[in-house]
């Protein structure tokens, strides 16, 4: 079964860092680009960050540029994200996602998210 | 930047009916970026639609897309009592969404 599994998320205080990790199963994990979404409470969805399937190309929001790092460990089938400096706004579900290649450009396979709360 | 703006906000409308969602771009888009995605209440979104018109894997044919340029639809045919849930759209490359349409059970 294709699967992803996000895991990390957490209270914690503004300013402080939090890492998020999502763990892929049931495909080839190097054959694809991913992403990380979010949603705060009761909003929309937010694209954050994405990576290619080699760690070549990496994009962020201009919410998280400078603050947030993404990366991927192949040899893991595992994503990562490392927020620092979290504000408030932070605050949100997130969800890792596949990233359907060049044949479904879209977010095809999503997992269940990880929910972050920034709050003193 | 590209602004997705989908309308309305909220649909209500009944079990049987036809739903038809709408996604309008800021600026032209390729059709072969357009995707649509369903969320019900404590799910995961889940892909519908994407090159604006093909069909995820396993998703009813009621569920259609349609639309080029700037502005973009989501049918559904007949719809179902668990057709009901909030629908994005996005803008693969940029990875925009829509604020989202809210579909409700009138």
């Amino acid at each position: 079964e294709v699967q992803l599994v996000e895991s990390g998320g957490g209270l914690v205080q503004p300013g402080r860092s939090l890492r998020l990790s999502c763990a892929a199963s049931g495909f080839t994990f190097d054959d694809y680009a991913m992403h990380w979404v979010r949603q705060a409470p009761g909003k929309g969805l937010e694209w954050v960050s994405g990576i290619s399937w080699n760690s070549a190309t990496m994009d962020y929001a201009d919410s998280v540029k400078g603050r947030f790092t993404i990366s991927r460990d192949n040899a893991k089938n595992s994503l990562y994200l490392q927020m620092n400096s979290l504000r408030a706004e932070d605050t949100a579900l997130y969800y890792c996602a596949r990233d359907g290649s060049e044949s479904l450009e879209a977010f095809d396979i999503w997992g269940q998210g990880a929910m972050v709360s920034v709050s003193s | 930047e590209i602004v997705l703006t989908q309308s309305p906000g909220t649909l209500s409308l009944s079990p049987g009916e036809r739903a038809t969602l709408s996604c309008r771009a800021s600026h032209s888009i390729s059709s072969r970026y357009l995707a649509w995605y369903q969320q019900k209440p404590g799910q995961a979104p889940r892909l519908l639609i994407y090159g604006a018109s093909s069909r995820a894997t396993g998703i009813p044919d009621r569920f259609s897309g349609s639309g080029s340029g700037t502005d973009f639809t989501l049918t559904i045919s007949r719809l179902e009592p668990e057709d009901f849930a909030v629908f994005y759209c996005q803008k693969f490359g940029s990875y925009t969404f829509g604020q989202g349409t809210k579909l409700e059970i009138k």
